[in-house]
């Protein structure tokens, strides 16, 4: 069964400070990983879209990072902000795109000053 | 508009009655989704339409829940019957090729 993992479920950081994000998955034939924003009561955002020849890839303070060896993603955020306050979603996609998109559950991250 | 679209933001209805969520997508996106999202919970697949193909209806969850699409245009999801299960919000995404999924702020459904 296809199945994607993300930990920790919830996170607190201090504003300023770095956290990594991580997803692990079994979805298989793999063709695409890719980590969604979800703000309160809005649809997902788009971060980054990592293929599997891809190992890294960065939108501005945002940087993930695809082991396809181990099936294993994380999600690095440098200097957070409090509008970074948001649910983080790994969703990984079979091979033939389309629907078969399998979900994490999130992780809810918390900014404070 | 620039962005998926979708309305209402949100429908408060009585069990038993039936809703319609619409959703316009972006212009030239070929592909659109549906999704359904409890509570504290990840998406819920429903139905994906791509063109004129016939549509992914593996996701939906009972006959009570259809999903239409024009061309490549607006798409309208229809409840019946509603339950207060069903209360959820409703995402609408869509995307062209491969080149990711653009989602709408939602339809937030409560059944009491």
């Amino acid at each position: 069964k296809n199945q994607v993992e993300q930990s920790p479920q919830s996170l607190i950081i201090l504003e300023g400070k770095n956290c990594t994000l991580q997803c692990n998955y079994t979805v298989s034939p793999f063709s695409n990983l890719r980590w969604y924003k979800q703000d309160t009561g809005r649809g997902p955002v788009s971060l980054t879209i990592m293929t599997f020849s891809e190992n890294t890839k960065s939108n501005g303070r945002y940087t993930a990072t695809l082991d396809a060896d181990t099936k294993q993603s994380s999600l690095h955020i440098t200097a957070s902000q409090l509008s970074d306050s948001a649910s983080y979603i790994c969703v990984v996609s079979s091979t033939g795109g389309g629907n078969k998109l399998t979900f994490g559950t999130g992780t809810q991250l918390k900014v404070e000053l | 508009g620039a962005g998926v679209s979708q309305s209402p933001s949100n429908k408060v209805t009585e069990k038993g009655k039936d809703v319609e969520l619409r959703c316009d997508p972006i212009s030239g996106h070929t592909a659109l989704y549906w999704y359904r999202q409890r509570l504290g919970q990840g998406l819920e697949f429903l139905i994906y339409f791509q063109g004129n193909s016939a549509p992914d209806k593996s996701g939906l969850p009972s006959d009570r829940f259809s999903a239409e699409r024009t061309g490549e245009s607006v798409s309208t999801l229809t409840i019946q019957r509603t339950q207060q299960e069903d209360s959820a919000v409703y995402l609408c995404a869509s995307s062209f090729k491969r080149q990711g999924e653009f989602f709408g702020p939602g339809t937030r459904l409560t059944v009491l």
